[in-house]
């Protein structure tokens, strides 16, 4: 099976920079994805890793350490915008279709 | 346009009734999935299919039934069985060779 942690809720202000983490237990690791959630919203896709290291995409960045089951997703810049739910999944390596979420993490961007 | 739908968006049933949720894509992907999703939660998987007349349950399938009749559709039936349906229903689906999911807009369902 897979375990996925998240913090629930993270504050930052407008124009910083914010770390999101999340840890994983799984079975068998074949890639994370981080995704944005606006409420009410479907997520759509932020970034992917499958190797160790940093995947840097425009004001968003994506690390992972498979060794320490760990990753974190980096926001830059920060925009009221970016004021959403950020979740990060698991893809299994057994069946590579699974994908396994975990409960996300609330970002709230103030003035 | 290519994309993937959810109909409807929002949807109203008595307690006892059995529902059926509509998911159809038109981007040639293999896999779908079905998730729930409760205030304030991550997403849950209650089943996912690969191919056609294939499917898997996912963590939380009890109360729930699904089909893979036709590559482009994946229904999902919430049963009279579920004992706590309300809830925001998302699906997916991915190009198997592909990295990422796309999702649908969503069904909001609310059992009264």
């Amino acid at each position: 099976g897979q375990n996925i942690d998240q913090p629930t809720e993270m504050t930052a202000t407008e124009g910083a920079i914010v770390q999101i983490n999340c840890t994983y237990q799984t079975s068998g690791f074949n890639g994370l994805f981080w995704y944005q959630q606006h409420a009410g919203e479907a997520p759509t896709f932020l970034s992917y890793n499958v190797l160790d290291g940093l995947e840097e995409k425009g004001r968003f960045s994506s690390f992972l350490s498979r060794s320490k089951g760990y990753s974190y997703l980096l926001l830059k810049e920060l925009q009221m915008k970016d004021s959403a739910s950020y979740l990060c999944a698991v893809r299994d390596l057994i069946s590579a279709s699974k994908l396994t979420f975990g409960t996300g993490t609330r970002l709230q961007v103030t003035l | 346009d290519g994309g993937i739908t959810q109909s409807p968006k929002y949807l109203f049933r008595k307690e006892g009734q059995n529902v059926t949720l509509s998911c159809e894509q038109n981007l040639n992907h293999d896999a779908m999935y079905w998730y729930r999703q409760d205030p304030g939660q991550g997403l849950r998987l209650i089943y996912y299919s690969q191919i056609v007349n294939d499917f898997q349950k996912g963590d939380i399938a009890e109360g729930y039934s699904v089909s893979r009749e036709k590559k482009e559709s994946f229904p999902l039936t919430v049963t009279s069985a579920q004992k706590n349906p309300t809830a925001f229903y998302l699906c997916a689906s991915r190009f198997e060779m592909n990295t990422e999911a796309f999702f649908g807009q969503g069904t909001r369902l609310t059992v009264v």
